[in-house]
């Protein structure tokens, strides 16, 4: 079965950077499209960042672009989200999800949260 | 770029059938048939029931269907159950720099 881990949020100041990671298992990490989702605390999904399996192809949303890197390891099965310059708008569970340009996010990890204030 | 449009909340009584609308433009809906519906229970993460419109991952039950009439795709959920209750999200491709657009999220109780 798919699965995907996520870690590394926590609280940060504005301002500041955080490093989340994403753990993939249970399929071939390597041969699939990853994404950053994100869901502000009562509010709704937001796509955040898509990188394509061999990783040529990164697009992100104009939210985050300039701010936050999308990268991944094939060889350790996980996609990572650097993010700088971190502002409290920023605040939500991350989520990754496994997912091509087009079609279903599926699977979707259990989400970190990352809380940005002072 | 606005999200899709969602009703806020839609209810139903058990065995009823309900339906969320979720409404973008030719950017989005409109034109592509890469809508998908997501459930998601509180404090879980968001599961995938309806994709490209109309189709349903292995193991969604089938009282869940999907459709698109225009700039607008509906959800519909028959016979409705208590673990129903959840928020419902839909999300399209679009060709603008976002490469999907989730709609708002409809609150589903059932009564």
């Amino acid at each position: 079965e798919a699965q995907l881990v996520e870690s590394g949020g926590g609280l940060v100041q504005p301002g500041g950077s955080l490093r989340l990671s994403c753990a993939a298992s249970g399929f071939t990490f390597g041969s699939h499209s990853m994404n950053w989702v994100r869901q502000a605390p009562g509010k709704g999904l937001e796509w955040i960042s898509y990188i394509s399996s061999d990783p040529n192809n990164i697009k992100y949303a104009d939210s985050v672009k300039g701010r936050f890197t999308i990268s991944r390891d094939n060889a350790k099965n996980t996609l990572y989200l650097q993010m700088n310059s971190l502002r409290d708008e920023d605040t939500a569970v991350y989520y990754c999800a496994r997912r091509a340009l087009v079609g279903k996010f599926d699977p979707w990890g259990q989400g970190t949260l990352v809380t940005v204030s002072s | 770029q606005s999200a899709l449009t969602q009703p806020a909340s839609v209810s139903g009584s058990p065995g009823q059938s309900i339906t969320i609308s979720c409404t973008g433009t030719s950017n989005d809906v409109g034109s592509y048939n890469y809508v998908s519906w997501y459930q998601q229970h509180p404090g879980k993460a968001p599961k995938v029931m309806i994709y490209d419109v109309s189709n349903r991952p292995s193991g969604v039950s089938n009282r869940f269907s999907g459709s698109k009439s225009g700039n607008t795709a509906s959800l519909t959920i028959s016979g409705l159950q208590p673990e129903d209750e959840a928020d419902y999200y839909c999300s399209s491709y679009t060709s603008t720099n976002t490469l999907e657009i989730f709609g708002g999220g409809t609150k589903l109780t059932v009564l």
